[in-house]
């Protein structure tokens, strides 16, 4: 069965950071494009960031490009997003999800306010 | 990016209907558009992948249509579990985007 299960949310303040993990198993991780999605409070999904198997090619809109990070350790299964330089308006819940047969977390929220 | 419109953004519907919801794209993405569903408090669940195909476990009163740019899920007589958002998606081109989303209520 595939899980992934995220971590690393909670409350932090305006311009600091956060790095959120999500571990993966029930399918072989470096096989697989991965990808960070991002929903906020009563509004609509935002595709955040994708990595490639190696980590090699990272893909980011603009409203998280050069303060969003996306990596990957393939030897640990596990996938990681770090935010820098936050604000109010990435206040949202974060989902870990492997696109191609699509497979989600659960979901960690993350709030950014003073 | 490519711009997803997505409609209705609500809509009303009762027991039976068949629904019909749109997304157009802004520039052309092919084949590829998944729909989702998301019920509250939960994580999205993949419906249709590659605009006309039903995911796993999907029950087939839910299809997916193309006509250009035009993107629809339709679902034949609702049942009471299809009561949800409703999100399309485009992964032709990086950065992927959605729609907006589309909530359907029980009248």
């Amino acid at each position: 069965e595939v899980q992934l299960v995220e971590s690393g949310g909670g409350l932090v303040q305006p311009g600091r950071s956060l790095k959120l993990s999500c571990a993966a198993s029930g399918f072989t991780f470096s096989n697989y494009y991965m990808a960070w999605v991002r929903q906020a409070p009563k509004k609509g999904l935002e595709w955040v960031a994708t990595i490639s198997t190696s980590g090699s090619r990272t893909y980011y809109p603009d409203s998280v490009k050069g303060r969003f990070t996306i990596s990957r350790d393939n030897a640990k299964s596990s996938l990681y997003l770090q935010m820098n330089s936050l604000k109010s308006e990435d206040t949202a819940t974060y989902y870990c999800a492997r696109p191609g047969p699509f497979d989600w977390g659960q979901g960690v929220m993350v709030t950014v306010s003073s | 990016d490519i711009q997803m419109t997505q409609s209705p953004s609500s809509m009303s519907v009762s027991l039976g209907d068949t629904v019909t919801i749109t997304c157009r794209a802004s520039q052309d993405v092919g084949i590829y558009v998944n729909w989702f569903q998301q019920k509250p408090g939960k994580s999205p669940r993949r419906m249709i992948y590659r605009a006309t195909n039903l995911a796993d476990g999907v029950p087939s009163r839910f299809s997916g249509s193309r006509s250009g740019s035009d993107y629809s899920l339709t679902i034949s007589s609702l049942e009471s579990e299809d009561v949800a958002d409703y999100h399309c998606l485009q992964y032709d081109e990086y950065p992927n985007t959605f729609g907006a989303g589309t909530k359907l209520e029980l009248k």
